[in-house]
């Protein structure tokens, strides 16, 4: 398994700004995701935090908007850029251990974020 | 972003008695998983599956892989009050991609 921990838990901003989520692991993970969770409704994929390289993102989100970084295997952030009200969302780090296709995947407490 | 058709989408039942809740698909999937989310918290893994027909066990909680790989369901016996909460199947191939969700409420 893995902890996962997320800064902040929750915050209140203003539309028009951006704010930076962290996302730390208890150990040395290969894939690292980013979900979305709007109000009431599932999780969606936003993105692939890849060490070393770009980020893969889902058909729909772009990195102009959500920028993300892995500088390393146990720490990625994603920055949420100049929000409206219809990014109030809870976004949530997730990591995949395993090996040999038995995978598993885990979920950190999510950042719970209003826009106003 | 694409999903997967979990039913039912609500269930209120009684303490005791036992839940059962599916997820379908268009697409084969290598791995199913069950999560629970409570309140304010992330989704928590219950029970991972990896081979069609697989069936596996987590104290009270059945889930099974089906046979062509585009379903899975899980089952909760003998419900308690700690079940509330709201259930996800979630397919994986190279992404985990998530149901829609049941959300089940137990009254003692």
């Amino acid at each position: 398994s893995a902890v996962i921990s997320q800064k902040p838990s929750r915050d209140i901003c203003q539309r028009g700004t951006s704010l930076t989520i962290q996302c730390q692991v208890d150990s040395q993970v290969t894939m690292m995701f980013w979900y979305r969770q709007q109000p009431g409704q599932s999780l969606t994929l936003i993105a692939t935090a890849n060490q070393g390289s770009e980020a893969t993102y889902e058909s729909g989100f772009v990195i102009d908007k959500f920028p993300i970084s892995r500088p390393n295997l146990t720490f990625s952030t994603l920055t949420v850029s100049n929000m409206s009200p219809e990014d109030s969302s809870i976004y949530l780090c997730s990591v995949t251990t395993g090996f040999l296709g038995l995978y598993e995947q885990y979920f950190g407490p999510g950042t719970r974020l209003t826009v106003t | 972003g694409q999903q997967l058709n979990q039913s039912p989408q609500s269930m209120f039942i009684q303490e005791g008695e036992d839940v059962s809740m599916n997820c379908t698909s268009s697409s084969i999937f290598n791995t199913w998983l069950w999560y629970k989310q409570d309140p304010g918290e992330g989704p928590v893994l219950l029970i991972a599956l990896y081979k069609a027909g697989e069936l596996t066990s987590n104290g009270r909680l059945t889930a099974q892989f089906g046979i062509t790989r585009k379903d899975s369901f899980l089952n909760i016996s003998a419900s308690i009050p700690s079940d509330v909460g709201i259930y996800f199947c979630a397919g994986r191939t190279d992404k985990l991609i998530f149901g829609t969700g049941t959300r089940l409420q137990v009254f003692p």
